[in-house]
């Protein structure tokens, strides 16, 4: 059974870009979760997604946003990039939003 | 708000020995969720042990148990006959019910001395 699914494992990008993460879940799972960890603040949750809604929200400004699409698969977007975005962005799935496994991360350097 | 407290942020011990890691949160919540993750190099955050706060024994993996203090929102992590491969960060981890998001601690990094 593969496991979730991160791409890309790395990224540059310059600042003021966009980027766009993406996350394959487990077969099965319809929860996607996004959390992001730097050094400083550790892992912050982002937001979560359940049958392609919205279900959790966390402090994050409105550049970070996200969607999950009819197969779970989800994808995370962060718009006008800052020096402060630098961070490891992780990916987890759950089949209802308990047990979740998480992804490798993608390592997202600005600069 | 709930938080979780890793107090220790790095700590060693001798291959074969034993060593707990601390961790206290703060919730006025009864029914919650507590979670001890690994994250090696590789950087994948791997479940080590669960444990629901409905319930008063204590969870066991293998050489990984809790001693889970409810009372004393405490929820410390043993891990028995250490050996090379869990060397890692431990981070604590609260859920406070089914759908809701996991909050972690800063994590305390383990190094195992051979």
């Amino acid at each position: 059974k593969a496991g979730v699914t991160q791409t890309p494992r790395y990224l540059i990008k310059t600042r003021g870009q966009q980027v766009t993460l993406s996350c394959s879940p487990i077969s099965g799972h319809r929860s996607v979760s996004w959390y992001q960890q730097t050094p400083g603040q550790g892992l912050q949750f982002l937001f979560e997604y359940f049958s392609e809604t919205q279900r959790n929200k966390g402090n994050f400004p409105g550049r970070f946003s996200g969607r999950q699409f009819s197969n779970s698969r989800s994808e995370m977007n962060v718009s006008t990039l800052e020096l402060g975005d630098s961070a490891l962005y992780l990916c987890a799935s759950s089949p209802q939003g308990n047990g979740y496994t998480f992804g490798s991360g993608t390592r997202l350097t600005v600069v | 708000a709930q938080t979780v407290t890793q107090s220790q942020p790095e700590m060693s011990v001798q291959e074969a020995e034993t060593v707990t890691l601390s961790c206290t949160y703060d919730t006025s919540e009864s029914d919650y969720y507590l979670f001890w993750y690994k994250q090696p190099p590789s950087r994948q955050m791997i479940l080590v042990i669960r444990q629901e706060a409905y319930k008063q024994q204590n969870a066991t993996e293998n050489r990984f148990s809790v001693n889970f203090q409810k009372a004393a929102k405490s929820f410390s992590l043993k891990i028995s006959d250490s050996q090379l491969g869990d060397a890692a960060m431990y981070f604590c981890a609260y859920r406070r019910g089914r759908d809701d998001k996991i909050i972690f601690g800063k994590g305390t990094r383990l190094h195992i001395l051979p």
